[in-house]
Order: C-alpha cells, then sequence, then structure tokens
C-alpha cells in the first residue's frame, strides 16, 4: 500500500530554533501534500495545502512566514516551522494524495515540544 | 461555516458489541472520511466515501446524503479496535482538497 514517511518524530528544542519537518512518499507521486496540526485534545486542522513546484495555499490564520512550505518534487515536501514559541508546540502530520480519488495517506506525525 | 460533528466523544464497551459512531456535516461534501488514530498519534484512512455503504472486514461505513450524515459501524468489536476514529469532510475538490474534522470518538474496548 501507498506509504508515507514523516521526519522527525518528535523534536524538543529551544525557543527561538527554527524545525524542519519532511513528509515524504516512498512509493508513489504525490500530485497534492496537506500540513495538518492537533494541539493536546483538540481536532486536526488544516494548515496548508502544497502541490509540487507551487506555492502553497495557506489557510486562514495560519502565518506563511512562519510555517514555510516547500514542495520541491513529486515525493517530497517540507514544513519548516522558523523561530520557533512554545505556542507552536503541537502533533503536526502530513498527508499526500495520488489520485483525487484516493484517500489521503498519512504519516505518523511529528511532536513538537518548545522550551 | 463547514462544520463536523461527531458523536459520542468517548464510547466503552465490552469485547463482542456493536458499535456505531456517528457523523454528521454542515453542508454538501464532495467526500466523507473515516480515520483511525492511534495512540502514537498516526493515522490511518479507513473509508473514503461520497454514496451509499462500504464494508472491510469487520468495519462498515455508510452515508446518506439528503439527511448529511454517515455513520461507522464496527461488528464483533475487540480489544485491538481500541483507537480515536475520527470523522472527516473534503467540501470541494475531492481527494486533492484539505480535510474538515470532526473531534474524534475515543473508543475503549474491554476484553
Amino acid at each position: 500500500g501507498a506509504v508515507v514517511s514523516q521526519h522527525p518524530s518528535w523534536v524538543i528544542c529551544k525557543s527561538g530554533t527554527s524545525v524542519k519537518i519532511e513528509c515524504r512518499s516512498l512509493d508513489f507521486q504525490a500530485t497534492t501534500m496537506f500540513w495538518y496540526r492537533q494541539f493536546p485534545k483538540q481536532s486536526l486542522m488544516l494548515m496548508a495545502t502544497s502541490n509540487e513546484g507551487s506555492k502553497a495555499t495557506y489557510e486562514q490564520g495560519v502565518e506563511k512566514d512562519k510555517f514555510l512550505i516547500n514542495h520541491a518534487s513529486l515525493t517530497l515536501s517540507t514544513l519548516t516551522v522558523t523561530s520557533a514559541h512554545p505556542e507552536d508546540s503541537s502533533f503536526y502530520i502530513c498527508s499526500a494524495v495520488r489520485d483525487p480519488r484516493q484517500p489521503q495517506h498519512f504519516g505518523d506525525g511529528t511532536r513538537l515540544s518548545i522550551l | 461555516k463547514n462544520e463536523v460533528e461527531q458523536s459520542p466523544q468517548n464510547l466503552t464497551a465490552q469485547e463482542g458489541e456493536f458499535i456505531t459512531i456517528n457523523c454528521s456535516y454542515s453542508v454538501g461534501i464532495s467526500a466523507l472520511h473515516w480515520l483511525q488514530q492511534h495512540p502514537g498519534g498516526g493515522i490511518v484512512s479507513l473509508f473514503m466515501l461520497s454514496s451509499g455503504k462500504k464494508k472491510h472486514g469487520r468495519l462498515i461505513a455508510t452515508i446518506n446524503i439528503q439527511e448529511k450524515h454517515s455513520s461507522l459501524h464496527i461488528t464483533a468489536s475487540h480489544p485491538r479496535d481500541s483507537a480515536v476514529y475520527i470523522c472527516a469532510a473534503s467540501f470541494s475538490g475531492g481527494g486533492a482538497d484539505g480535510l474538515t474534522f470532526g473531534k474524534g470518538t475515543h473508543l475503549i474496548i474491554q476484553p
């Protein structure tokens, strides 16, 4: 089946650090990748939609200058949390779509803790 | 506003019981998804449906477009079914559209 790899699984770092999270589709070319965020005891929320070779589309309330998304190839999208602060601590998870008529395939997520 | 409501939030049942989780949504959708989230956070897609009914093993998902309602059923539940089950909707664009999620149902199946 389709596999999406997300790395790292967890990150603990100091406030002000920039953190990069990678999302790779291992056995298929993803036309679209999505980035979601989940705060404790809350629903998953869409942050941005990423298409290869074009600028990401951000949801309302998500700062594009803070959450940099690069989708350089059909198998890799990266999310960089710039100058992270404790309020950015959350669970970040990506998903990838091979075919719009098929379900999204999710990575295992990244637990980010900013001290 | 695109909203997805899910119930119950928590459900504890005995092994073997028939489980039903309900989901309703506010406006027309292009697809309804049922997801399973494990304790570590990883998410598995169980079903994607836009009409009718789908079955996979002991899991059954149904959707009523007119009622804007979907249900996930688990037959002969087992402790390994314990997880958070999440209903999510694509409100436009089919699968190439970001999902709007319900709050999830935390299911515990006791032996």
